[in-house]
């Protein structure tokens, strides 16, 4: 099973300031195959970044992901207010498809 | 437009048995992989199974394997997850996703959950 760890727990920011999220797996994902998906309370996870970094439809391109191997980042360029959420990033390469335990970005 | 549509949720005792479904529509069904991914109160995602567009091949997480079945009826765009010998720490939020393609693909569309309870 490939373990995912996210880092930071908790990004506390400014609107218009820009986000870095890391998300590392404890072995090489194949074919990059990592998702990030950002998800609101109460609401269901919606899928923001797909093979690493390509954007899903409809997501704006403040939001870009990079990375391969081991290590992948999710950069919001510039924070809207409705971008205080939290992330997750999951890897879709081989079964069990595991999620990392989350980024929360809040409010400074 | 995709719909996926949870049903099932409700109340259990430790022990006891639930089975979630999941109506899907707006996209040819039998053409996608679907999952089952939880959220226990105040928690991150967890995957809990997948199956595959043919209804094949099931995958499962090592917590619930051997305690939970994932099926599909493709004749009635329907994703099942029946879930016995059920314990307190299943309790969640259970969400049913798409896959973005027949399989190796992200979840593209989810539902809005169904919560399920498991206590004494």
């Amino acid at each position: 099973e490939i373990v995912l760890t996210q880092s930071p727990g908790t990004l506390s920011l400014s609107p218009g300031e820009r986000a870095t999220l890391s998300c590392g797996a404890s072995q090489s994902v194949w074919s990059s195959k990592i998702a990030w998906y950002k998800q609101k309370p109460g609401q269901a996870p919606r899928l923001l970044i797909f093979g690493a970094s390509t954007r899903a439809a409809g997501i704006p391109d403040r939001f870009s992901g990079s990375g391969s191997g081991t290590d992948f980042i999710l950069t919001i360029s510039r924070l809207e207010p409705e971008d205080f959420a939290v992330y997750y990033c999951q890897q879709y390469g081989s079964s069990p498809f595991t999620f990392g335990p989350g980024t929360k970005v809040d409010l400074k | 437009e995709v719909q996926l549509v949870e049903s099932g949720g409700g109340l259990s005792h430790p022990g006891g048995s639930v089975r979630l479904s999941c109506a899907a529509s707006g996209f040819n069904f039998r053409s996608y992989a679907m999952a089952w991914v939880r959220q226990a109160p105040g928690k991150g995602l967890e995957w809990v199974s997948a199956i595959s567009a043919d209804g094949d091949s099931p995958y499962y997480a090592d917590s619930v394997k051997g305690r939970f079945t994932i099926s599909r009826d493709n004749s009635k765009n329907t994703l099942y997850l029946q879930m016995n010998s059920l314990r307190t720490d299943d309790t969640a939020v259970y969400y049913c996703a798409k896959f973005g393609g027949i399989w190796l693909q992200p979840l593209d569309y989810w539902g809005q959950g169904a919560l399920v309870t498991v206590s004494s």
